[in-house]
């Protein structure tokens, strides 16, 4: 059984660029959510996709995209950067309906 | 979803017994009570789930009172590797997005 892998690791940019962070599910989960972590803090909840569709969302503005493809992988889209988008950017997978959300090693994002 | 209360930080030996208490006052009838646990630069991980009364695993035990509105995460004999942040979280199973909602955790020490 493959855990939830993430890619990259580390990625810095520059204000204003746009960032595609990518996600891999863990085998037999049919859903995946996003977090954005600061340094310092508990994870803040991004949004979560089902069936290829966002399924529930939190206080994001709308730079903050994502997809989730046939296989369950899945993408976070970050446009206009903000220096305050700098946070390791956590994906979970898990099961519809499921508390038990397995997350993958995250991200960490350095906006300059 | 439930707002939670616990204790900023805990300090502890190898070989105690760690019990990290969780207030969460305005439960709902349907909230679980899920415990997380983070090690730095990784995703949180999953440690354990209950409703009510006790539940345990191989990991820890989870002790909830009859009205609820607490719950008591119990680690036996921690050893150093225990040392990480541990969060609470209160919320129901639903269709429309099982959104974690992380408050700012308890950072447990353990010391040799």
């Amino acid at each position: 059984e493959t855990g939830v892998t993430q890619s990259p690791t580390h990625l810095i940019k520059t204000r204003g660029q746009q960032v595609t962070l990518r996600c891999s599910s863990q085998s037999g989960h049919n859903t995946v959510s996003w977090y954005q972590q600061a340094l310092g803090q508990g994870p803040q909840f991004i949004f979560q996709y089902y069936r290829e569709e966002e399924n529930g969302r939190g206080n994001f503005p709308p730079r903050f995209s994502g997809l989730q493809f046939p296989n369950y992988s899945s993408e976070l889209n970050v446009n206009a950067l903000e220096l305050d988008d700098s946070a390791l950017y956590l994906c979970a997978s898990s099961f519809k309906g499921s508390y038990e959300q397995y997350f993958g090693p995250g991200t960490r994002l350095t906006v300059t | 979803l439930a707002k939670t209360t616990q204790p900023i930080s805990m300090d502890s030996y190898e070989g105690q017994e760690v019990n990290i208490t969780c207030s969460h006052n305005n439960i709902a009838t349907n909230d679980y009570i899920t415990w997380y646990q983070q090690f730095p630069s990784q995703g949180p991980r999953f440690i354990i789930q209950g409703y009510k009364t006790k539940v345990t695993n191989e990991v820890a035990s989870l002790f909830i009172p009859a009205d609820r509105k607490s719950s008591t995460l119990s680690l036996p004999r921690v050893s150093l590797s225990d040392t990480a942040v541990y969060y609470c979280l209160v919320g129901a199973y639903n269709n429309a997005g099982n959104m974690l909602t992380f408050g700012g955790g308890t950072r447990l020490m353990v010391k040799p």
